[in-house]
């Protein structure tokens, strides 16, 4: 079956730094990825969709200018947390959807502390 | 936006026995209904969807029901194992918007359920 990456699958940095996250389709092709984010017990929230060469669309609330995210290949999308501090210390997770049959499918998640 | 309601948020049974979980939506432009289950410390994983124009789709000991004039979709687990054990979510799509081709996944709140062996 269709699968997608995370790298890395925890970190921790120290508040004022900034972290990437890499997110990747390994058999497949993605045209839009998606950004989500979970925090502890609760649901996952959508932060941005990402389309191949272009610029990525931003839910409401979440600032682009901090959460940067770039999807470069048909393959690959970055989210880079910019600056941060203890509060964005959450579960992230991507998606990426498949050109071919639309099917979406969700990475393993990405755990980061920000202390 | 598309507003989800799951219920119940927990959900206790006792291995063998059935569980059912309620996803409620509001968007009557939705067409896609998955349901993936969670496990402590992972990302979501598909376990069974149905799309708009069919009202029930089983596989194995999982099955989806969706009444659309109603908005409502369900889980069904039957015979469940102590395996089943996670948190589980609805995330229907919702229609394109903002000149898009493709919606977007909402998803409710989550229920844990707890199989007792």
């Amino acid at each position: 079956g269709a699968v997608v990456s995370q790298h890395p699958s925890w970190v921790i940095c120290k508040s004022g730094t900034s972290v990437k996250i890499e997110c990747r389709s390994l058999d497949f092709q993605a045209t839009t990825m998606f950004w989500y984010r979970q925090f502890p017990k609760q649901s996952l929230m959508l932060m941005a969709t990402s389309n191949e060469g272009s610029k990525a669309t931003y839910e409401q609330g979440v600032e682009k200018d901090k959460f940067l995210i770039n999807h470069a290949s048909l393959t690959l999308s970055t989210l880079t947390v910019t600056s941060a501090h203890p509060e964005d210390s959450s579960f992230y997770i991507c998606s990426a959807k498949d050109r071919q049959n639309n099917e979406q499918f969700f990475g393993p998640g990405t755990r980061l502390t920000v202390l | 936006g598309e507003n989800v309601e799951q219920h119940p948020s927990t959900l206790s049974v006792q291995e063998g026995d059935s569980a059912v979980i309620k996803c409620t939506y509001s968007d009557s432009a939705s067409n896609y209904f998955p349901w993936y289950k969670q496990e402590l410390g992972k990302g979501p994983q598909l376990i069974i969807d149905i799309r708009s124009n069919v009202g029930e789709k089983k596989d194995q000991r999982i099955a989806v029901t969706l009444n659309k004039t109603a908005k409502h979709f369900s889980l069904h687990i039957t015979e469940t194992q102590p395996e089943d054990s996670a948190v589980y979510f609805c995330a229907p799509r919702g229609a394109p918007a903002g000149g898009t081709s493709y919606g977007k996944l909402t998803f409710g709140q989550g229920t844990i359920l707890t199989v007792h062996p």
